[in-house]
């Protein structure tokens, strides 16, 4: 069963608000993923966790913040965003980063305004 | 640097009709992966296809099919037999093997509409 989830489906914010989304897998993988899509672009990597450790930072702005709990959790923490933050949030996860053979499997996404 | 291209930013076919998206790709490395990824209207991007660079065997799987041509650095991806569900972006990934950080690096992606 190849299931990444995401919460909320939708998300409209101003710009002061503080929100976060949150995003699960139950398929034991070790690696997870924050990528951004804006409209008509493709995916672009944000962050990636590993073994619950951050590993890869893209040079992502400080207004958003990943948090990892535990293996089958990813949160991306929102404050302060700007109106071209306004995007698809995909999450993805895959058995291990090592090597870079590892399949990413996707959730649905968060579609995110930012007012 | 590694760097995938999707010449084709839209195709247009009528049902039934067969229809290749083209995929060339460029990387230092000897080892790395190249996949296919579909993205229907609801946003969730679909595994396809994963194939390693040592791997040039052709593949088919129902009306899928993938052409695997290191020569040409290309990996072309057919639908025989095109269906209105197969409308969606398509994007070739490649992914750098590498000790740590498996990053993959999308093509722009191709919009297949598929007309009844």
């Amino acid at each position: 069963d190849t299931e990444v989830t995401q919460t909320p489906k939708h998300l409209v914010m101003g710009m002061t608000n503080k929100k976060s989304l949150k995003c699960e897998q139950h398929m034991g993988h070790r690696a997870m993923y924050w990528y951004k899509q804006k409209a008509k672009k493709p995916p672009e990597l944000m962050f990636v966790y590993s073994y619950e450790k951050l590993s890869i930072n893209e040079s992502v702005p400080s207004r958003f913040s990943p948090e990892c709990p535990n293996s089958s959790l990813l949160n991306l923490h929102l404050h302060a965003l700007q109106p071209e933050d306004s995007a698809l949030y995909l999450c993805a996860s895959s058995q291990t980063e090592a090597g870079g053979t590892d399949t990413q499997y996707f959730g649905p996404g968060t579609r995110l305004t930012v007012l | 640097a590694q760097k995938v291209t999707q010449a084709q930013t839209e195709i247009s076919v009528v049902e039934k009709e067969d229809v290749t998206l083209d995929c060339v790709y460029e990387t230092r490395d000897t080892t790395y992966y190249l996949f296919w990824y579909k993205q229907p209207p609801s946003g969730e991007l679909v595994f396809l296809i994963r194939r390693n660079s040592f791997d040039e065997q052709n593949e088919i799987s129902g009306r899928y099919s993938w052409n695997f041509q290191k020569s040409t650095s290309s990996f072309n991806f057919t639908i025989t037999a095109s269906q209105v569900v197969d409308s969606a972006v398509y994007f070739c990934a490649l992914s750098e093997a590498r000790e740590y950080g498996n990053k993959l690096v999308f093509g722009a992606g191709t919009i297949l509409r598929v007309k009844s």
